[in-house]
């Protein structure tokens, strides 16, 4: 069964420090599709990044990126001198063709707490 | 850009008490879905529909209908309220399916049944 593990509840961390939001997953396909949203205290869910299975390569936004590893069914996010304003839950979320790739499964999330 | 408009925002039940949340979206999307969100669960999916007349049911169904007679709009029903459906309910749409294309989430319906 489709699985999204995020082990770590809450993380704080000071500000400028860089930090790293694991999600591991489980799927038993080869074609599958990988998502991070952030949702921020204000409430609302916001997109960050899909990531196709077949593309490994890893990727980089201003301070986040990505660490896409298949052979660890690892799809990492990491923060580069976080800031206040990356206070957030955030979830990682899978598809993959059992479901005609229609049903996304999301992770418990992780809470972010970015002190000053 | 109104994007996904969800009312209530914030409403309080009774047990037993039906009710329908309302969910439209102005982008032409095929896609549309229903979430709750509870503490230390992240989003399970409830119901989804991939176009107009087309419904499925996602993780947790019971005790919520929905219908689609239009791309706009995706209404959730709770037919007899329960304690156990105290959440924070999304709705969510996307251009292609959910699981291929990023989705476009509401603001939230805050949702207390007594």
């Amino acid at each position: 069964a489709q699985k999204v593990t995020q082990a770590q509840t809450e993380i704080s961390v000071v500000e400028k420090e860089d930090v790293t939001l694991d999600c591991v997953y489980e799927t038993r396909d080869t074609t599958y599709y990988l998502f991070w949203y952030k949702q921020p205290p204000s409430g609302e869910l916001v997109f960050l990044i899909r990531r196709n299975s077949f593309d490994e390569q890893n990727e980089i936004s201003g301070r986040y990126s990505w660490n896409f590893q298949k052979s660890t069914s690892s799809f990492n996010f990491t923060i580069t001198a976080s800031q206040v304003v990356d206070s957030a839950v955030y979830f990682c979320a899978l598809s993959d063709p059992k479901t005609s790739y229609d049903k996304v499964i999301f992770g418990p999330g992780t809470s972010l707490s970015v002190i000053p | 850009n109104a994007g996904v408009t969800q009312t209530p925002k914030f409403q309080v039940l009774k047990t037993g008490q039906s009710m329908t949340l309302q969910c439209a979206q102005d982008m032409n999307h095929e896609y549309m879905s229903w979430y709750r969100q509870d503490p230390g669960m992240g989003l399970r999916l409830i119901h989804y529909s991939v176009g107009a007349g087309i419904t499925d049911q996602g993780e947790v169904p019971n005790g919520y209908n929905v219908s689609r007679s239009t791309t706009e709009d995706f209404p959730l029903r709770l037919l007899s309220a329960a304690p156990s459906q105290t959440s924070v309910y999304f709705c969510a749409s996307s251009l292609g399916t959910g699981g291929r294309q990023p989705q476009h989430f509401g603001d939230g319906t805050r949702l207390s049944i007594l």
